[in-house]
């Protein structure tokens, strides 16, 4: 079976430009996660999605972040503008149910490695 | 506060030797548990992972976890490691609307 898939696995971009990351979840899964992971900060939840609903954006840096789920198999985190800032590994994950919070697997992407210069 | 602490940053064992990992929790009540393992470049994936019953969980890879209720800890073990190993791990906790991850532990492994 396909597990999580996410692009690009690498990106380089100019500060101020804009940049999409692309999920697959797993066929099946209901709940999806963005994860951004730095060396500073650990991994941190960006937006938890439950059938396609935003349930949890708290973690959302600001608002040149935007996260959507337009159907149950892709989803996109977008950053506009970027900033060098935002230079890291943002993973997608997704898992049955509510995921962790009913004590199911979260089974992570590959992740998308962002270089703003 | 809930919080999950892995108190090592960083670990190095000869291959063969045994290893813990430690891990410690801060909940009101019992939480689901796991540890999941990061392969540099790699994504993060399941090891084990325990909700109920038996304390003592077993996982892939030849990895077990221990939960301590009196202790708040659920300690990752493995009776001898191997090169493979190598790899950054990460103790998680979760309840009904919360999930945290440890800052995680790199585990380096002699020859």
């Amino acid at each position: 079976d396909a597990g999580v898939i996410q692009s690009p696995r690498h990106e380089v971009t100019e500060m101020g430009q804009e940049v999409t990351l692309r999920c697959k979840p797993i066929s099946g899964h209901n709940s999806l996660f963005w994860y951004r992971q730095t060396m500073m900060r650990g991994l941190e939840l960006l937006i938890y999605f439950n059938n396609n609903v935003p349930i949890d954006d708290s973690g959302m840096p600001e608002d040149r972040f935007s996260a959507k789920m337009p159907n149950a198999s892709f989803s996109t985190l977008k950053i506009q503008p970027s900033e060098p800032r935002d230079s890291a590994v943002y993973f997608c994950a997704s898992s049955h149910d509510r995921g962790p919070f009913s004590g199911n697997t979260i089974y992570f992407g590959e992740g998308s490695w962002l270089t703003v210069v | 506060a809930q919080s999950v602490t892995q108190p090592d940053i960083h670990i190095t064992v000869s291959e063969g030797a045994s290893l813990e990992l430690r891990c410690n929790y801060s909940y009101g009540a019992t939480p689901y548990l796991f540890w999941y393992v990061q392969s540099p470049g790699q994504g993060l994936q399941l090891l084990l992972k325990y909700f109920s019953g038996d304390t003592l969980v077993q996982g892939i890879k030849g990895f077990e976890a221990e939960f301590k209720r009196s202790q708040s800890s659920f300690n990752l073990r493995k009776p001898s490691v191997h090169w493979s190993d190598a790899a950054e791990y990460f103790c998680a906790v979760a309840n009904f609307n919360k999930f945290y991850f440890g800052s995680g532990t790199k585990l380096n492994v002699k020859p």
